[in-house]
């Protein structure tokens, strides 16, 4: 079984913090990985790609990956109130030509003013 | 919503019946998908499409059946609706063809069955 394991949380931080979440995957032959941000009764909403080993940055937002540990994180840089959401990890294996996508089960963060 | 609707927004219905959720977009991506949405479960994928008339299961088919007769339009139906359905449901789209990787999420629908 694929599977993709985060920390459900919650993890708490102080508004202007750095606020890490990581994420660990079973495929070793995934390729594609994305963190999706979610509030609370709304759709996910793609934050952040990564395709390749290192770090990928926008804005506050960086995301990590590292194949050989099968590990990817998101950090958020001067972490505010309204970045309190769920934060879901994702990841398409891409084998044998279809583009399903595994997700984790998210972390929830709660910034804290 | 990346060009993505979903009807309906929200249903209520018995346990039994039929229902037929609707998702349509306007960006010409060639995969679409069904998810469910469930707490502890994370997102579950349902069904997806590669295609006109191409479609192939998920991790939760069971239950569930799918139509896609237009590239704009992916259905899913459930035949006759039970309590372990009620969740919330989502649907997304994505475009490898195009060397992007993303995929996209519509607003999803509520679906309680009493």
């Amino acid at each position: 079984q694929k599977e993709v394991e985060q920390n459900s949380g919650p993890l708490s931080v102080p508004e202007g913090a750095i606020a890490s979440l990581n994420c660990t995957y079973s495929d070793r032959g995934s390729q594609s990985f994305f963190w999706y941000r979610q509030y609370s009764g709304k759709s996910p909403e793609l934050i952040m790609s990564i395709y390749s080993n290192g770090d990928q940055e926008d804005g506050r937002f960086t995301a990590q990956l590292n194949k050989a540990s099968q590990y990817v994180s998101l950090l958020i840089r001067d972490s505010q109130p309204s970045d309190s959401a769920t934060y879901l990890c994702a990841v398409s294996p891409t084998t044998s030509g279809t583009y399903k996508y595994i997700f984790g089960t998210g972390t929830r963060l709660k910034v804290l003013a | 919503d990346a060009g993505i609707t979903q009807s309906p927004r929200h249903k209520v219905t018995e346990t039994g019946t039929p229902v037929t959720l609707r998702c349509h977009q306007t960006e010409n991506h060639r995969y679409m998908y069904w998810y469910r949405q469930d707490p502890g479960h994370g997102l579950r994928l349902i069904h997806y499409s590669y295609g006109v008339k191409d479609t192939d299961k998920g991790e939760v088919s069971d239950g569930y059946s799918v139509s896609r007769s237009k590239t704009e339009d992916f259905l899913l139906t459930l035949e006759s609706a039970t309590s372990s359905q009620t969740s919330v449901y989502f649907c997304a789209i994505s475009d490898p063809g195009q060397a992007s990787y993303e995929q996209y999420f519509g607003p999803g629908t509520r679906l309680t069955v009493t």
